[in-house]
C-alpha cells in the first residue's frame, strides 16, 4: 500500500531549538493530518488542514497544507523534552465518497532531544 | 469521555496458538480499522471496516481475522499462519474528515 514520503527519518536537536518536517506525496489529498506518538501509546492528533494553502499553528506547533495539494509541513518552536516521540503525516482523500475516509500515512519523523 | 480501548495492553503468545486482540469504541464512529507497527517503523494497514457487517483487507492481512457484529466492536485474532506476529497493535476508529482516534495499543509477543 503507499505510504507518504516524510522526512526527515529521525532527528537529534538540542532542548530550544526549532524543528521542521515535511511530508509529500504523489497522489492529491483533500484533508492533511499531523499525529505524534508517545513511546508506547497511541498516535495522538495534533493539527488537522482541510484547504490548500491554509496554515494552521496549535501553539508552538504550526502546520500547512500545499498549495498543490501533494505536500505538508510542520514546525514546532522552541522544542521542549515532552516534543520527544515520533510524528506522523497522513492524507486522506476527498469525502464523503465511500472509503476515502481511510488515512495514508506516512514512514514517521522521530525526534530526539539531546540533553 | 469517549474514546477507542484495547486490551490487554501486553499479550504473550506461544507458537502455534490463535490469540485475539480487542478493540471497543464509544465514540459511535462508523469506520474502524487496525494496524500493525513494528519497531521504528510506520503504521500498515491489517484490516478495516466501514459498517457493521462488512470488513476489507488492508496491506498486510496475510494470517489476521476480524469480525464486526457490533457497531462498537472491531475484534482482531492473530492466528497460528502469522509467523512473525510480535508487534505493537493499533486499533482506530473515524467517522468523516476529522481523522482517526486511536487506542492506546495492545504489545504482543511471541514467547
Amino acid at each position: 500500500g503507499q505510504q507518504l514520503n516524510q522526512s526527515p527519518q529521525s532527528m537529534f536537536i538540542q532542548e530550544g531549538e526549532d524543528v521542521s518536517m515535511n511530508c509529500t506525496s504523489s497522489s492529491i489529498f483533500n484533508t492533511w493530518l499531523w499525529y505524534k506518538q508517545d513511546p508506547g501509546e497511541g498516535p495522538v492528533l495534533l493539527i488537522a488542514l482541510y484547504k490548500a494553502g491554509e496554515l494552521t499553528s496549535n501553539g508552538r506547533l504550526t502546520a500547512q497544507f500545499g498549495i498543490t495539494r501533494k505536500d505538508s509541513f510542520l514546525n514546532i518552536s522552541a522544542s521542549i523534552p515532552s516534543d520527544v516521540g515520533i510524528y506522523f503525516c497522513a492524507g486522506q482523500g476527498a469525502l464523503p465518497n465511500f472509503g476515502n475516509e481511510k488515512l495514508t500515512f506516512g514512514t514517521g519523523t522521530r525526534l530526539t532531544i539531546i540533553p | 469521555d469517549g474514546g477507542i480501548t484495547q486490551s490487554p495492553k501486553y499479550l504473550f503468545r506461544k507458537e502455534g496458538q490463535n490469540v485475539t486482540l480487542s478493540c471497543e469504541q464509544n465514540l459511535n464512529h462508523d469506520a474502524m480499522y487496525w494496524y500493525r507497527q513494528d519497531p521504528g517503523q510506520g503504521l500498515r494497514l491489517i484490516y478495516y471496516s466501514q459498517i457493521v457487517n462488512d470488513f476489507q483487507k488492508g496491506d498486510i492481512a496475510e494470517g489476521y481475522s476480524v469480525s464486526r457484529e457490533k457497531k462498537e466492536s472491531f475484534p482482531l485474532t492473530v492466528t497460528s499462519a502469522q509467523k512473525n506476529p510480535t508487534a505493537f497493535y493499533l486499533c482506530a476508529a473515524s467517522d468523516g474528515p476529522y481523522g482517526y482516534t486511536f487506542g492506546s495499543g495492545t504489545r504482543l509477543t511471541v514467547v
